[in-house]
């Protein structure tokens, strides 16, 4: 799976959108961009994924340039309760890597009153 | 929901015995999971891929005698940490790939499981 850089840190106001940056410029044209977090002490929980087009759910947006090597997470509304730290992963879908995610060492959000 | 459950999610042992976790996908199946280990301020290193029915397969550097896994059904992955150090101390995490409409592609974490070596 192709590697991935994210900042190390970033703070964010209260209300405020989180604009959260990813690089992955050797990704191939078969692998997804998955972001994660994760909360102090809990397990990785699942934010999102695309391939290449935009994608929206109910935490979160997801934008991916047009040439695919890199992508930001969009908190619309950050609250408190999203201080954790966000993992960037490209993954493929097939073969023997299927289900293996490689972790980098993420962003940590901090959002503040 | 939490569609994967880890069991215990601490546990203190004494240094030199055996600790076993558990790892339930809830409401699918899962062929393939996946364990990772996770210290202080550090990042998820994957330790093996648990496969049901078959041997797991270890990562390089991970020593298969020590941490022992098993994947008897479809539902649950075992990780036994034996002879267990002090070093064993960390957040033990397992995964599994989601199937079917609406979960397919996803990996779901478990809630983890701090285990305390003493």
């Amino acid at each position: 799976d192709a590697k991935t850089t994210q900042p190390p840190s970033m703070d964010c106001a209260e209300g405020r959108a989180a604009n959260l940056p990813c690089n992955h410029s050797t990704i191939s044209g078969n692998e997804y961009v998955y972001w994660y977090r994760q909360i102090h002490s809990q397990g990785p929980q699942y934010i999102i994924h695309g391939l290449k087009n935009n994608e929206t759910n109910e935490m979160a947006s997801l934008i991916i340039t047009e040439d695919r090597k890199s992508s930001t997470l969009i908190l619309p509304h950050a609250t408190l309760r999203d201080t954790a730290v966000y993992y960037c992963i490209v993954r493929g879908l097939g073969g023997t890597s299927y289900g293996k995610l490689t972790f980098g060492q993420g962003t940590i959000l901090t959002v503040h009153p | 929901g939490a569609v994967v459950s880890q069991h215990p999610s601490r546990v203190i042992c004494k240094s030199g015995t055996s600790v076993k976790i558990e790892c339930r996908s809830l409401d699918f199946q899962a062929t393939t999971m996946f364990w990772y280990r996770q210290f202080p301020k550090q990042s998820l290193m994957l330790m093996a891929t648990s496969n049901e029915g078959s041997k797991a397969t270890y990562e390089q550097g991970v020593e298969k005698d020590k941490f022992l896994i098993n994947h008897a059904s479809l539902t649950l992955s075992t990780l036994t940490v034996t002879s267990a150090h002090p070093e064993d101390s960390s957040f033990y995490i397992c995964s599994a790939p989601g199937v079917g409409t609406g979960r397919g592609n996803t990996i779901y974490f478990g809630e983890g499981s701090w285990l305390t070596v003493v």
